[in-house]
This record gives C-alpha cells, sequence and structure tokens, in this order.
C-alpha cells in the first residue's frame, strides 16, 4: 500500500513563530488532506488538497503531486496550534485514507 | 448543531470479555466511519457505512469485530472477545455524502478509549 511519511516527527516553537510540516507519500494520489488532533484529541479536517495551493487565516497548504509531497504552513503560532498534525492520503477518490504518522507540534508561551 | 457523539467516552474490560461502542453522527449525515487509532499512531479505517450499507468492510477483523447501521442513523461496533491488543481509540466520523468518496469533510467524534486487562 501507500507510504506516508511525515517530518519533522516533534517540534516546539515559541508563540509567535512559524513552521513549516512536511508530508512524503510513496505514490500518485488524488486525494489529499492534512488534520490537527489537538491534546484531547479531537481530529479536524484542515485541508482537501489534493493539487495547489489553499490559504485559511493563519494556515496554508500546498501539494505539489508530481514530486509527491506536501507542506503545511503555520504561521504566527498560537498555543491553541499544538497537538498533531497528521497527513492523510488516497490513490483515488473511492479508496480509503492512509494517515501518516503525524508531526507533534509544542507551542509555548 | 451538535457534533458526532460517542459513547462510553472510556472503557476498561478484561481480556475475553464483549464490549459494544456506540456513535450518533451529524444530523442528515449520511456515510458514516468507524478508525481505530493506536498510541503515537494515525487512525485506520475499519468500516465505512453509505446510509445503512458497509460499503468498505475490508479493514474489519471480522472474526471478533461487528457493526451494525440500524435506520442508516446511530451505528454500533462491537468486539467479541476482546483481546489485549485491542487497547486504542476507537473515533465514528461522519460526512454528508454529498462529496466524492473519501473526499468528503469527515467530522469526527471524541473517540471511545478502550483499555483491556
Amino acid at each position: 500500500g501507500i507510504q506516508v511519511e511525515q517530518s519533522p516527527p516533534d517540534l516546539i516553537l515559541q508563540e509567535g513563530a512559524n513552521s513549516t510540516l512536511r508530508c512524503n507519500f510513496s505514490d500518485s494520489v488524488n486525494n489529499l488532506q492534512w488534520f490537527h488532533q489537538n491534546p484531547w484529541g479531537q481530529l479536524i479536517n484542515l485541508f482537501y488538497i489534493p493539487s495547489g495551493t489553499k490559504q485559511n487565516g493563519r494556515l496554508s497548504a500546498t501539494t505539489v503531486a508530481t514530486e509527491r509531497y506536501s507542506l503545511l504552513y503555520i504561521s504566527s503560532s498560537q498555543t491553541t496550534d499544538s497537538g498533531v498534525y497528521f497527513c492523510a492520503v488516497a490513490p483515488g477518490t473511492a479508496s480509503k485514507l492512509t494517515f501518516g504518522t503525524g508531526t507533534r507540534l509544542q507551542v509555548t508561551l | 448543531e451538535a457534533g458526532v457523539v460517542q459513547s462510553p467516552r472510556y472503557k476498561i474490560i478484561e481480556k475475553k470479555q464483549p464490549v459494544a461502542f456506540w456513535c450518533n453522527p451529524i444530523s442528515g449525515h449520511n456515510t458514516l466511519y468507524w478508525y481505530l487509532q493506536n498510541l503515537g499512531q494515525g487512525p485506520e479505517l475499519l468500516i465505512r457505512y453509505e446510509n445503512e450499507e458497509a460499503v468498505d468492510d475490508s479493514q474489519l477483523p471480522k472474526d471478533r469485530f461487528s457493526a451494525e447501521r440500524l435506520k442508516g442513523v446511530d451505528s454500533t461496533l462491537k468486539i467479541q472477545p476482546a483481546e489485549l491488543g485491542d487497547s486504542a481509540v476507537y473515533l465514528c466520523a461522519s460526512s454528508s455524502g454529498r462529496g466524492l468518496g473519501y473526499t468528503d469533510t469527515q467530522y469526527f467524534g471524541p473517540g471511545t478509549r478502550l483499555t483491556v486487562l
């Protein structure tokens, strides 16, 4: 099956800093999504982005499908950004998502 | 609008005992998913329902796991008998069903944390 690698595995930032999270995948995908799981376990969809660039407030994401990677940018980080960020991919829209192991982000004051 | 509701939030059982988890999706959502999340890993799909029909259950260990979604609304996931390795968080999600396949935005519940002793 498709392999998903996320880096870095852990990241500690001071409030206000910017960060870039990376997701590499082993095969062509037609479905790529980013999720945030907060420290209490609630999982929220951030972006559906199989290609191109999207922005939502302080978050933006870019997927370069031909090179098999996606980036999630967090600007002016806040403590509420803490948690685990997952990238999930699928080769087709009718295929289940395969989640990566995540990047654990801690934002400190 | 209420989100996805799951119960119980926590469950501790002895191995070989049965256990059941309940999920109430967002009102009007036709698609319902059950995921398993082991510590330090991403969620893994167990089963997906479109209304009452299980359209993807290839990852469900059918020797001990079963699921149902009567009337196409609430769903129950059961494990019988539970094993030590079943300790994990069980997540339920729902989506409107208007999107294309798995591209539909999934809304997750808070999960049930199962501990098997």
